[in-house]
């Protein structure tokens, strides 16, 4: 597609479920990342991919929060045993690799999944 | 890590009036300074960025300066437009980092 795609766009869920949260990225994006907005806060980061392999998970809030890639396409962000307080924007961004191997600059963001727990 | 602080957290400016809005960061080791808008309910786009080898950059009504020394970088908007009001982010990352670190936003509101 055009740009970066997130589904479900709203999931409203109640405490104790388990949720996916899916990422779509640019194609022929290597770099993926997954950001956590709270309501009137900034990004927070949670996990980096570069292609289906993840270096760096230490944004990722508990054991709760997992996520995968496969293809080096689809991500799935899981959230096991949801809290009111995992109730947030999640926003997945999507970037070019380059000669040097890290990401050439800018993140194509999607247009979130707004997470509500009960 | 990198740590970024952003300030102020509101702005209200008079349209035509320039805005400004300041970020901090820790690492000395960043190199990359981009900075995010964020209309209401969409998504974050960006607008500008500069690299550590630049002390500034302009692009027609924005403009950002780069103090690497103070470690800040600032954002200017001259000419300001309804459409300007936004969330904006500024944000850091060292060369082979991988990693934005994002301040916590400037909300910008442009009165007519």
């Amino acid at each position: 597609g055009a740009g970066v795609s997130q589904s479900p766009s709203n999931k409203v869920t109640e405490k104790g479920k388990d949720v996916e949260l899916r990422c779509d990225p640019i194609s022929g994006h290597t770099a993926l990342y997954w950001y956590r907005q709270r309501l009137g806060q900034g990004l927070e980061f949670l996990i980096y991919f570069q292609g289906n392999s993840a270096p760096d998970k230490s944004g990722l809030p508990s054991d709760r929060f997992s996520a995968e890639r496969t293809g080096e396409s689809v991500s799935t962000l899981t959230i096991q045993r949801t809290q009111q307080e995992d109730s947030a924007v999640y926003l997945c961004a999507s970037s070019t690799i380059g000669l040097a191997g890290a990401p050439t600059g800018e993140l194509f963001f999607g247009e979130g999944s707004r997470l509500t727990v009960l | 890590g990198e740590n970024v602080e952003q300030h102020p957290s509101t702005l209200s400016v008079q349209e035509g009036d320039s805005a400004v809005i300041k970020c901090t960061y820790s690492d000395s080791a960043s190199n990359y300074f981009p900075w995010y808008k964020q209309e209401l309910g969409k998504r974050p786009q960006l607008i500008i960025d500069i690299r550590s080898n630049v002390g500034e950059k302009k692009d027609q009504r924005i403009a950002v300066t780069l103090n690497k020394t103070a470690k800040h970088f600032s954002l200017h908007i001259t000419e300001t437009q309804p459409e300007d009001s936004a969330v904006y982010f500024c944000a850091a990352s060292s060369g082979n980092d991988y990693k934005l670190s994002f301040g916590a936003g400037t909300t910008v509101t442009v009165r007519a």
